[in-house]
């Protein structure tokens, strides 16, 4: 079983719709939680992270975290063609100063104008 | 943004042969990572470094080698390419200096050995 797993689409929604996008983990040491948006034939840029549970938000999109139930999510709201991309949790152990990431295996998001 | 620059951007070549992949960085971070992306699989952690003098084995170090050259150069090499090496490599870097510094990554590289 792995570490992290991520619902792997791919996932079609049109244009303004409300996107979910879920992981599950089963490591509870787990301490930091990522989002990375990943465009085509470029590397994942870092969207949104959270250290305790319950919502941050950013503009459009909120991350949501319950380490009770091991679960994470990303709420995209208003959805927009621009928002088509891979994407990708991330997760991280507190170790000292070192901040070795797991990764999920990644949500392809297309929106349809 | 190519604050983080991976050459070559694409490789061909055949199994048996030695790859050298290089990756820079201008941001002047002191952290960086070799990371492979298979599909299905995610990012995964090959080696990664804290300073020029750490080298460190990440989850799936076995055929890889890498030389920290400076604190801005980090090169990734397979010394006897097999098929199963295709994928897509990418570099990253982090900054150990304040809490939660995020790694960035380049635009990776794709390497495919036939």
């Amino acid at each position: 079983q792995k570490e992290v797993e991520q619902d792997p689409g791919p996932l079609s929604v049109p244009e303004g719709a409300i996107v979910s996008l879920n992981c599950t983990y089963s490591n509870s040491a787990f301490q930091y939680f990522m989002w990375y948006r990943q465009y085509s034939r470029k590397g994942p840029e870092l969207l949104m992270y959270t250290y305790s549970s319950g919502n941050k938000e950013d503009g459009r999109f909120t991350a949501q975290v319950d380490k009770s139930s091991k679960y994470i999510s990303l709420f995209i709201r208003d959805s927009q063609p621009s928002d088509s991309a891979t994407y990708l949790c991330a997760m991280s152990l507190f170790s000292g100063s070192a901040r070795q990431l797991t990764f999920g295996s990644g949500t392809q998001l297309t929106v349809l104008p | 943004d190519a604050d983080v620059t991976q050459t070559p951007r694409n490789r061909i070549t055949k199994t048996g042969k030695r790859i050298m992949l290089e990756c820079s960085q201008t941001k002047g971070h002191d952290r960086m990572y070799w990371y492979r992306q298979d599909p299905g699989l995610g990012l995964r952690l090959i080696y990664y470094s804290f300073d020029v003098k750490d080298i460190n084995k990440g989850e799936i170090s076995d055929g890889y080698s890498v030389s920290r050259q400076a604190q801005a150069k980090f090169s990734l090499s397979l010394e006897s390419a097999i098929p199963n090496q295709t994928a897509l490599y990418f570099c990253a870097t982090s900054d150990s200096q304040g809490v939660n510094q995020p790694q960035h990554f380049g635009d990776g590289t794709r390497l495919s050995i036939l």
